[in-house]
């Protein structure tokens, strides 16, 4: 079955360095997602990306915070400035067709672990 | 806003007990309801769905139904197996998933 690539794995950083992280949706998907988990609590919607712009974003998706589908393959999600509280499991995602709205599938990646420190 | 509770784990069972994890959900309307999977070192899968009240999702021997009166979910499966450890997430969807904090499940030979 296709799936979504995240990379890398796991990321150490430095507070206030800025950080990249990068998915590979499924190819014929239209709808990119992320998410994000901190450790202990739940997954949080970050920010929904069709069409090559935003269509949702979270109060958490501020201006720290950007996307980007560079070449038309990969789907990248960057943090300016890192803080400490930026820590978390970053979940990919992409659906073929529509979004949670319209109860569309969506497929994640297994996720980067990013530690700011 | 719309949120989701689920109870915290871990569970540990043996093989072949019953399993029922709860989950209980806030939303204004009738919001569709899902389960997630996580395997270990996987991404989140679609276990199951449900769209409207009443309905009944299933997969893979699991079961949940949706319940408006008690805006509850809840996660059934009769006979699970070591293979079905893992962390389940129950979520509700409006333009985007709301998740719940996930119930890490561990079953034991």
């Amino acid at each position: 079955e296709p799936e979504v690539t995240q990379t890398p794995s796991h990321q150490v950083t430095q507070m206030g360095q800025e950080v990249i992280l990068r998915c590979v949706p499924i190819s014929n998907h239209l709808y990119f997602y992320w998410y994000r988990q901190i450790l202990g609590q739940k997954v949080e919607f970050l920010v929904s990306f069709y069409n090559n712009e935003i269509s949702e974003k979270s109060e958490i998706f501020d201006d720290q915070f950007s996307v980007e589908r560079p070449d038309g393959s990969n789907f990248t999600l960057k943090i300016r400035s890192t803080k400490l509280e930026d820590s978390a499991m970053y979940f990919c995602a992409s659906s073929e067709r529509g979004s949670p709205a319209t109860n569309e599938k969506l497929f994640f990646g297994s996720g980067t672990q990013l530690s700011v420190l | 806003g719309d949120s989701v509770t689920q109870m915290e784990g871990p569970v540990t069972l043996s093989e072949e007990a019953f399993l029922t994890i709860n989950c209980t959900y806030t939303a204004t309307g009738y919001p569709s309801l899902f389960w997630y999977v996580q395997y270990p070192g996987e991404g989140l899968q679609l276990l199951l769905k449900a769209t409207k009240a009443d309905d009944k999702g299933s997969n893979k021997g699991f079961e949940a139904t949706y319940r408006k009166e008690t805006t509850s979910f809840h996660l059934e499966k009769g006979s699970v197996q070591v293979s079905d450890s893992a962390v389940y997430f129950c979520a509700l969807s409006r333009r985007a998933l709301t998740f719940g904090s996930g119930t890490r499940l561990q079953v034991q030979p």
